[in-house]
């Protein structure tokens, strides 16, 4: 299996400007979670899904970023619009039942 | 809730020292625990797992032993290199089938020296 698959690796854009990350989890793997990690704050969970339904959003910080899963092999996180105090590196990724994560390689966001 | 704490970094080695990162944790019933590796510009990686308690996880001459009595879960190898330079981090989920839901530790930076 190729991982988890995240797209782009790396974006610079303006403040204001819409922000959309892509992952394609892991075949099988019913989970799939989206991370954002900086310097200041660590690793953050923002929302996780189990088979495609959205569990617990509690940690998306306001409401300029959302998430879907319209399937199982797809899933995006917006930011829209988007501000320099987004800028971080987000990560994907999956899960099977038995708990392990695999983790994307991320997408780096630099927000100008 | 549940939470994790591991040693402040960065820890400095030089090249085949004994190593020991910290891990101690607080949860409510009989959780998982893992150990993640994040190596510069990558994501994180799993490194090792254990799922009971005195279960020891082991992975690349990396070893931590789940000890419910002392709540910790702490890393060792006995001989680091140059290569094992990175972030680790300590993490503690649900059995299977609870969600899956990790919570991580702030990551501890590990750099070796020749």
């Amino acid at each position: 299996d190729a991982g988890v698959i995240q797209s782009p690796r790396h974006e610079v854009t303006e403040m204001g400007q819409e922000v959309t990350l892509r992952c394609k989890p892991i075949s099988g793997h019913d989970y799939l979670f989206w991370y954002r990690q900086t310097m200041m704050r660590g690793l953050e969970l923002l929302i996780y899904f189990n088979n495609n339904v959205p569990i617990d959003d509690s940690g998306m910080p306001e409401d300029r970023f959302s998430a879907k899963m319209p399937n199982a092999s797809f899933s995006t996180l917006k930011i829209q619009p988007s501000e320099p105090r987004d800028s971080a590196v987000y990560f994907c990724a999956s899960s099977p039942e038995t708990g392990e994560l695999f983790f994307g390689e991320g997408s780096r966001l630099t927000v100008l | 809730g549940d939470s994790v704490t591991q040693m402040e970094g960065p820890v400095t080695l030089s090249e085949e020292a004994f190593l020991t990162i910290n891990c101690t944790y607080t949860a409510t019933g009989y959780p998982s625990l893992f150990w993640y590796v994040q190596y510069p510009g990558e994501g994180l990686q799993l490194l090792l797992k254990a799922t009971k308690a005195d279960d020891k996880g082991s992975n690349k001459g990396f070893e931590a032993t789940y000890r419910k009595e002392t709540t910790s879960f702490h890393l060792e190898k006995g001989s680091v290199q140059v290569s094992d330079s990175a972030v680790y981090f300590c993490a503690l989920g649900p059995r299977a089938g609870g969600g899956n839901k990790l919570t991580f530790g702030t990551g501890t930076q590990l750099k070796v020296e020749l």
